[in-house]
């Protein structure tokens, strides 16, 4: 079985600003990482997974994440915000079945 | 429509009724999950369906709660003698199938228990 652990459950950032949300995952076996947006009012939309290959995942939106096995993390990144970056972020991770496990998600607050 | 659609998007009901929550996934899709999202916590497995093979219903948190998949596409949760604590949103999503694959949302039921 797999856990997800956000760290942060507001994140509150200035406009240009960046911004780290943090995921820590536990497993015992291989797994998927991914990182999921969800706007006001609207379902939840994919923004970046890891699957394999190169550590460092490129997103839509200007995020990115990083994959580091031996810290069993994935944390969220985008270098400078915008306002409507403002929303709730959830990590999720799979192992080699089909079920998502989520975070409790941190909410991102973007002000001028 | 393009993307997965849930129904009702609201639903207040009264303790003890009970009620059926409708998802519409992407076509083709063959997988479809349940997923309850509670006020300040993350998203619950409740039920997945893929094709013709037996749901797994781990998630559902007791028996008032039912779903079913007619024909490999449309989803019905039912939750049966609702609960306050039944007050939630109920999210749908499907994928292609496949470890590792996207899931694609819809914009969720919000249910009420008064």
């Amino acid at each position: 079985a797999q856990s997800v652990t956000q760290l942060d459950s507001q994140v509150p950032v200035f406009e240009e600003a960046p911004v780290e949300l943090r995921c820590n995952y536990s497993s015992s076996v291989s797994v998927y990482l991914f990182w999921y947006v969800q706007y006001p009012n609207q379902g939840l939309q994919l923004l970046l997974k890891y699957l394999s290959g190169s550590t460092l995942v490129k997103g839509i939106n200007g995020f990115e994440a990083e994959f580091n096995k031996s810290q069993t993390s994935f944390h969220l990144r985008k270098p400078s915000v915008h306002i409507s970056d403002t929303a709730e972020y959830f990590c999720a991770v799979s192992s080699n079945d089909y079920k998502l496990s989520f975070g409790a998600g941190t909410t991102v607050t973007v002000r001028a | 429509g393009a993307g997965v659609s849930q129904s009702p998007s609201n639903k207040v009901t009264e303790k003890g009724k009970d009620v059926e929550l409708r998802c519409d996934p992407i076509s083709g899709h063959t997988a479809l999950y349940w997923y309850r999202q509670s006020l300040g916590q993350g998203l619950e497995f409740l039920i997945y369906f893929q094709g013709n093979s037996a749901p797994d219903k781990s998630g559902l948190p007791s028996d008032r709660f039912s779903a079913e998949r007619t024909g490999g596409s449309v989803s019905t949760l039912t939750i049966q003698r609702t609960q306050q604590e039944d007050s939630a949103v109920y999210l749908c999503a499907s994928s292609p199938g496949g470890t590792g694959g996207q899931l694609f949302f819809g914009e969720g039921s919000r249910l009420t228990v008064l």
